[in-house]
């Protein structure tokens, strides 16, 4: 089965950079996506990694260790539109690559 | 392309009555899943169709929840004499297995609220 664990909520102000962390205990392990998902609306695609170190897209990079079950991602010149849930997601290679998700991070952006 | 889309966006019904969505996947795509999300959760694997096989069902999906992909194409998911704990985001998603592209794009949802 899968295990994935991210922080519940996270607070940090406009132009400032956050780090969402997640950690997973994985029985298969094929790929570590993140997905941005606005309240009432539906997830969207924001990174994929399946080698260990750092992929950047614009202002979000992330990163994983597969070793030690980790990543985070990495928001940068945080901006009032990043306020937003944040989901970890592990495909395993079961359930056609089904992606199993953590519960989450809420991430509130301030003035 | 327009992306994934779903049908009815939301969806509100009395306990005991049958519901079905509909999920009209990224055209070409081989690869259909649906997914449940509760407030407050991520969301939850159902099932998923290879083309019109479907290949694996959750746990979750108990026998009052049927789902088809007749051609290939679009999806139904059908759940019979509703509960109230099926009250739920219903996501479905899609990806083209094979070319390269590992993401998973995702409908809108259907909004179910078992009254």
């Amino acid at each position: 089965g899968q295990n994935i664990d991210q922080p519940t909520e996270m607070t940090a102000t406009e132009g400032a950079i956050v780090q969402i962390n997640c950690t997973y205990q994985t029985s298969g392990f094929n790929g570590l996506f993140w997905y941005q998902q606005h309240a009432g609306e539906a997830p969207t695609f924001l990174s994929y990694n399946v080698l260990d170190g750092l992929e950047e897209k614009g202002r979000f990079s992330s990163f994983l260790s597969r070793s030690k079950g980790y990543s985070y991602l990495l928001l940068k010149e945080l901006q009032m539109k990043d306020s937003a849930s944040y989901l970890c997601a592990v495909r395993g290679a079961n359930s056609g690559y089904a992606l199993n998700f953590g519960k989450g991070t809420s991430l509130l952006v301030t003035p | 392309d327009t992306g994934v889309s779903q049908d009815p966006r939301h969806k509100i019904t009395k306990r005991g009555q049958n519901v079905t969505f509909r999920c009209d996947p990224i055209s070409e795509h081989n690869r259909l899943y649906w997914y449940r999300q509760t407030l407050g959760q991520g969301p939850e694997f159902l099932t998923y169709f290879q083309n019109e096989a479907q290949l694996e069902k959750s746990r979750l999906l108990s026998d009052r929840f049927s789902a088809e992909r007749p051609k290939g194409s679009f999806s139904t998911l059908e759940i019979q004499r509703t509960e109230q704990g099926d009250s739920a985001m219903y996501l479905c998603a899609s990806r083209q297995l094979g070319r390269g592209d590992h993401e998973q794009y995702f409908g809108p949802g259907t909004r179910l609220t078992v009254t």
